[in-house]
């Protein structure tokens, strides 16, 4: 059974960059799309973006121009950007396994993180 | 982006109802849908997905059905543990988007 954790900081400042790493153990990183994804205080959920093992990249427009991801697979861990941070993206922060049922088909998520509450306030 | 709407917003029930929740996608999604729960402070979990797929580990009391644009998740019997917040989630296009959720609650 894969297991994700999401680390990084807890607060950050407006206009400051949010910086977070999501590491997966008891398998590996390779073959998988792996997103982020967050939901604010009470709210519902907003996909963020997936990154392939590879590196391949696919972003919300909504979030686009501010998002970048990224992953190391010599540690198994990928990681999440977002710059220009503004109240509004207080949220906790969760990182997932995309998985499908044979190739090609659709991706759906399977394992998710346990989630990280971010925080942005000066 | 597809927009997906589920309803109600919340329901409540009593130990050993069955209830259904229903989603709706703004075009058409074939059976590329999913289902999760959410309980407070946890991260969601995939109860179903391909609209009726139940997900291993998941107990048979649930059940999807539906394809195109409309859909629903079916909770038989329902136990203490099935009181949580609901979501489906659209995945053939981008950007994956979810609905705003269902609150079951325990009558």
């Amino acid at each position: 059974q894969v297991h994700l954790q999401e680390s990084g900081p807890g607060l950050v400042k407006p206009s400051e960059t949010l910086s977070l790493t999501c590491t997966v153990s008891s398998g590996s990183i390779s073959s998988y799309y792996w997103s982020w994804i967050r939901q604010p205080p009470g709210k519902g959920l907003e996909w963020i973006g997936y990154i392939y093992y590879s590196g391949s990249t696919n972003y919300n427009p909504s979030l686009k121009s501010r998002v970048a991801m990224s992953v190391d697979t010599s540690k198994n861990q990928f990681s999440l950007k977002v710059r220009s941070v503004t109240a509004a993206d207080t949220a906790v922060y969760y990182c997932a396994r995309e998985q499908k049922e044979y190739s090609n088909s659709p991706r759906y998520f399977d394992s998710w993180g346990q989630g990280t509450l971010v925080t942005v306030s000066s | 982006d597809i927009q997906m709407t589920q309803s109600p917003s919340t329901l409540s029930a009593f130990v050993g109802d069955s209830v259904t929740i229903t989603c709706r996608a703004s075009q058409s999604i074939g059976s590329w849908l999913a289902w999760y729960q959410q309980k407070p402070g946890k991260a969601p979990k995939l109860l179903i997905y391909k609209a009726s797929s139940l997900e291993s580990g998941v107990p048979s009391r649930f059940s999807g059905s539906g394809s195109g644009t409309e859909f629903t998740l079916t909770i038989s019997s329902l136990q203490p543990d099935d009181f949580a917040t609901y979501y489906c989630q659209q995945y053939p296009s981008y950007p994956y988007t979810f609905g705003q959720g269902t609150k079951l609650e325990i009558k």
